[in-house]
Order: C-alpha cells, then structure tokens, then sequence
C-alpha cells in the first residue's frame, strides 16, 4: 500500500520557472492539502480540498496554485518560481476534514529555487 | 502569538530517561490534538492523537491534555536513541491542522 506518493521528491528551478507538483493517494481519502515546511518554522498550509471538486486557500497561498484532479490526486503550481519558495513540500491526505481525522504524509518534495 | 506553540529545543535526555515535549494553543475551540514525529529528512508520521481532557497511553508514550489551560504534551517513557527526532505538536482547527514550529529531541545512550 503505497499512501500518498509524490512526485518528484527534489527538484531545481531557475526564478520563473514554473513547475506542477504531483500528489496522489491510494487510501480512498476525500480531503487532501499542501504544506510547506522551512528551517524553524514548522509546517505551514498552503491550500487544501476538503472534498473532490473544492479548494481552499490556507495560511500561505500567495503565489501558488492547486488542482483536485480527482478523487486520488491533488496537484500544486508554481507558476512563477521565486527564491523564497524554496522549500520541501508536503502532500497529506485524511479520510475527511473532521477534527478528528488524522491526516497521512507523502515523502516529500524538495525544491530549490536559483 | 502564535497559534501552537513548542520549545524549540534541541531538548537532550540519557536513554532510558522520561522525555516530556510540550505544547500550548491558543484556540479555545480546539477539539483534536495531533502529536507527529519527524525524523531528519523525512515526513511526519503519526504517533498520538488525543480528543478528552486526561492522559492516553500507547506502549512508552503517553499524551496529556489540559483543555482549560490550552496545554498538550507528550511523555516518552524509557527514552531511546532511535526517539531522536523532532516532535510536531497539531491543533486541529475546523478540520485544519495547525503545527507548532517542532521540539528536537536528542536522547543520548
């Protein structure tokens, strides 16, 4: 049972460059988010979906965009990269956005932004 | 204020000693309380989660809530090498998880 698969796990862009982050679960959740996680700072939410077919923006969503593809996959742009958002990226999902779901991690997505 | 707050550390124990990280949040409608261990390079996973006020305990490691006083923490027992990571504390917030900054741990042998 692979969880949350994400691709690709490192990756290095130029400023303005713009790239998709894929994320895909396997565990027939409905919610799904994006976070990312800088030295010191924790993990902050960037946007996430409650359900198939809703997105909604979290703490820090300036300068991002998502997709919910479908049930399974939930996807993050960058459609113009700056330095700042270089990051590791975290894909999770939870069977539902009750307070009482615990939500499961993929490995990550390491992004470097020259 | 931040809304979920740790010590950073780094937090050093012996092996074998009791480890205690804690946590305060400042939503008093808080209802679900997540704690994550994080090795270095790695993603979170799920170790606890508690929802009553009181303590829950799984094997060496025992979560406590205090509601009235927006406190959570976590003890590990009979601390080892391989609990050397970084712990996450999680406040659920209208179906949202919001994360303190984290409490490295190193536990000595």
């Amino acid at each position: 049972n692979a969880g949350v698969t994400q691709t690709p796990k490192f990756q290095v862009l130029k400023t303005g460059q713009s790239m998709t982050l894929q994320c895909a679960q396997d565990m027939n959740h409905n919610s799904m988010y994006w976070y990312r996680q800088d030295p010191g700072m924790g993990l902050r939410l960037i946007y996430y979906s409650a359900s198939e077919g809703t997105t909604d923006k979290g703490e820090v969503p300036n300068g991002y965009n998502v997709s919910r593809l479908n049930k399974r996959e939930f996807s993050l742009r960058l459609e113009s990269a700056a330095p700042s958002q270089t990051s590791v990226y975290f894909c999770a999902s939870s069977e539902a956005p009750s307070s009482h779901q615990p939500q499961h991690f993929g490995d990550g997505t390491r992004l470097s932004i020259l | 204020q931040k809304e979920v707050e740790q010590n950073s550390g780094p937090l050093s124990v012996p092996e074998g000693a009791i480890a205690s990280l804690n946590c305060t949040y400042s939503d008093r409608g808080s209802q679900s309380f997540f704690w994550y261990r994080q090795y270095s390079g790695k993603s979170p996973e799920l170790i606890m989660f508690i929802y009553s006020n009181g303590d829950k305990e799984d094997g060496r490691f025992t979560a406590q809530l205090n509601k009235a006083s927006q406190y959570v923490s976590l003890l590990i027992r009979d601390s080892q090498p391989s609990d050397s990571a970084t712990y996450l504390c999680a406040v659920n917030q209208g179906g949202k998880l919001i994360f303190g900054q984290g409490t490295e741990l190193s536990v000595k042998p």
